[in-house]
């Protein structure tokens, strides 16, 4: 068990531009899940996968905001035309979903900057 | 949708004393109720959970207990260390994703 890993840690971009984050979850667990954390806040769900389906995605994520997990395993987040205020921490979670509210395995996220 | 607050936002104590962080939550249909700790730079860690068919739960020097009816969480950490300081998440989740609390950053003095 590796955990879950997020790449890249950091990343500094210039407003209007595009990013892409990646996750790669604990390789046996279906469920994947994406939060946003800003400084001195709890995590706000944005959308979650169960294997390559995205069951539900939160009204906090604009049209701006897209999330793929092809072939049920690795998942990527993509914000295009980034603002300032998306600088926050991306975080990523996955269980392994074989009873409702299976435990929640975070990695250590990616820290958006936009200038 | 479901709405969790916590507190304090921060808590200060001795190395050995107890502390106790406090969540309420809105949606009577959650059901389950996990604790998680983060530390600088890190995403957060589970570190106790409690469903709603069960009171109280303790492991080593963590507990939290349950009231369904008042619908509050609490966690209990005893004789506190200076490696206990971190934020602290409480969250609730009645059938999709976990709502989280606030945090309180816990500060235990040497």
């Amino acid at each position: 068990d590796t955990g879950v890993s997020q790449n890249p840690r950091h990343k500094i971009t210039k407003r209007g531009q595009n990013v892409t984050f990646r996750c790669d979850p604990i390789s046996e667990h279906n469920r994947l899940y994406w939060y946003r954390q800003t400084l001195g806040q709890g995590p706000e769900f944005l959308t979650y996968f169960q294997n390559e389906a995205q069951l539900e995605k939160s009204r906090l994520l604009s049209d701006r905001f897209s999330a793929e997990r092809p072939k049920g395993s690795f998942s990527t987040l993509e914000i295009q035309r980034t603002e300032q205020g998306d600088s926050a921490m991306y975080l990523c979670a996955s269980s392994l979903e074989y009873r409702r509210n299976s435990p929640l395995h975070f990695g250590n996220g990616t820290r958006l900057t936009v200038t | 949708g479901e709405n969790v607050e916590q507190h304090p936002s921060t808590l200060s104590v001795q190395e050995g004393d107890s502390a106790v962080i406090k969540c309420t939550y809105s949606d009577s249909a959650s059901n389950y109720f996990p604790w998680y700790k983060q530390e600088l730079g890190k995403g957060p860690q589970l570190i106790i959970d409690i469903r709603s068919n069960v009171g109280e739960k303790k492991d080593q020097r963590i507990a939290v207990t349950l009231n369904k009816t008042a619908k509050h969480f609490s966690l209990h950490i005893t004789e506190t260390q200076p490696e206990d300081s971190a934020v602290y998440f409480c969250a609730a989740s009645p059938m999709r994703a976990l709502t989280f609390g606030s945090g309180t950053r816990l500060q235990v003095q040497p």
